[in-house]
């Protein structure tokens, strides 16, 4: 079983950046990819981007080129999320979700489509 | 980039009511979508994949169905714990995107 355990609530100032961490059990980063997901005030989930630890490839929506940092720590199995140039707007629950590792014959060359593991989620509040 | 719609957007039913909640892409995902429930204060949490396969913990009254552009999720009586926020999602190209979302709230 997959768990993932997030850092607590921040509070930024506009234009500052917030930095979320996701810690993982075991040996997720051999068998997941890491993905972050938001959910501003009554807004629906929207997907920023991932990472695949085990392929060294990350990936972020157009939305969000040139303000997000993914990255992953594998001796401590961490995953990050860095937000720059923080706005009102990116006033949100932040969540890291897992995507499991499609692999054959021991070799692994892409993900399943779906998210099987959550995070409990990181709010942070961009106020002055 | 493909976009995901989901009708309605709430649904206002009772316990022990059927609730039908209907995604639909932009372009053919095949089977490659799924279905999530969101309840506030709650991470997601996984119902549905490759558009019919229940997750290990998902009640046998949740069934997904549809292929290519149109899926449907189905509750198929409603139970208390059944009321919130239902998202369909997709990935394409190492990008994944949710749906709107449908609330299904109590009557």
């Amino acid at each position: 079983q997959v768990q993932l355990v997030q850092s607590g609530t921040e509070v930024k100032k506009p234009g500052s950046s917030a930095k979320v961490s996701c810690k993982t059990s075991g040996d997720t980063f051999s068998s997941h990819g890491i993905s972050w997901v938001r959910q501003a005030p009554g807004q629906g989930l929207e997907w920023m981007g991932g990472i695949i630890p085990v392929f060294g490839i990350t990936n972020h929506t157009q939305r969000f080129h040139g303000r997000v940092t993914i990255s992953a720590d594998k001796s401590t199995t961490t995953a990050y999320l860095e937000l720059t140039g923080l706005r009102s707007e990116d006033t949100a629950v932040y969540y890291c979700a897992g995507v499991k590792l499609l692999c054959t014959g021991g070799s692994c060359f892409s993900v399943y489509d779906y998210f099987d593991s959550w995070g409990q989620g990181t709010l942070v509040i961009v106020s002055s | 980039e493909i976009v995901l719609t989901q009708s309605p957007a709430t649904l206002s039913l009772s316990p022990g009511e059927r609730a039908t909640l209907s995604c639909r892409a932009s372009q053919s995902l095949n089977t490659f979508l799924a279905w999530y429930q969101h309840k506030p204060g709650q991470a997601p949490r996984l119902l549905i994949y490759d558009a019919s396969t229940r997750a290990s913990d998902t009640p046998a009254r949740f069934s997904g169905s549809g292929s290519g552009t149109d899926f449907t999720l189905t509750i198929s009586s409603l139970e208390p714990e059944d009321f919130a926020v239902y998202y369909c999602q997709q990935r394409n190209n190492w990008q994944f995107t949710f749906g709107p979302g449908t609330t299904v709230d109590i009557k």
